[in-house]
């Protein structure tokens, strides 16, 4: 069956060093990796999204690679901030440029940067 | 403000009653979705919509329905046959918008349900 997982349930990090969070999946063949922040008590709010035939995408202190051999994706904050804490969510969607497909999501991962 | 809108943002529910959660959009996409997530875990789905009458089960279909009567509403209705209901509810839509620039998810605020 399809499986996402994201390997670390919480990352506790200094402020202003790299945070690394990591994707993995299995029977799956996404046309799009997407990351989502979410904030407790929170709808998810889209960050980054990378497509199958792009190995890496950036966004001002954030960068997502995307290896669809190793069917994994990682993604870094740079310059950590406090205000980087939050869960971050992996979502693959098969049919990326379709209006509907089914997106599924990892557990998430809560990072937390300390001062 | 473009955006989704989920309503009530609480509800508590008897054991044995249906609830409606209601989502309702105006982005103008055409897809819309509901997850639901329980605490510390991330997000399960339950039904998506592709157009105006038409809908598919997602992984945890059983004991909910949704209907899609109109573009901009994707009401989901939690019935007495869902076995463990309390859980955060998440109506979403896909499509294009100015900030993604890209086919994505948008997502309302949450509807958090509480069987007592």
């Amino acid at each position: 069956s399809q499986k996402i997982e994201q390997n670390s349930e919480a990352l506790n990090i200094q402020e202003g060093k790299t945070a690394t969070l990591t994707c993995n999946y299995t029977n799956y063949s996404p046309a799009y990796l997407q990351w989502y922040r979410q904030d407790p008590g929170r709808g998810p709010v889209f960050l980054l999204l990378i497509r199958e035939n792009e190995k890496e995408k950036r966004k001002e202190r954030l960068k997502v690679t995307f290896d669809t051999t190793l069917k994994q994706s990682l993604f870094h904050i740079t310059a950590s901030q406090p205000a980087d804490s939050a869960t971050y969510l992996c979502a693959l969607d098969p049919e990326g440029y379709s209006s509907a497909s089914k997106i599924i999501f990892g557990s998430g991962t809560r990072l937390s940067i300390r001062p | 403000d473009g955006g989704i809108t989920q309503s009530p943002k609480y509800l508590f529910r008897k054991e044995g009653q249906n609830v409606t959660l209601s989502c309702e959009q105006n982005l103008n996409h055409d897809a819309m979705y509901w997850y639901r997530q329980d605490p510390g875990q991330g997000l399960r789905l339950i039904y998506y919509s592709q157009i105006v009458n038409d809908f598919q089960k997602g992984d945890i279909a059983e004991g909910y329905s949704v209907s899609r009567e109109k573009k901009e509403s994707f009401p989901l209705t939690v019935t007495s046959a869902q076995k463990n209901p309390t859980a955060f509810y998440l109506c979403a839509s896909k499509g294009d918008t100015a900030v993604s620039g890209a086919n994505v998810l948008t997502f309302g605020a949450g509807s958090r349900l509480t069987v007592l």
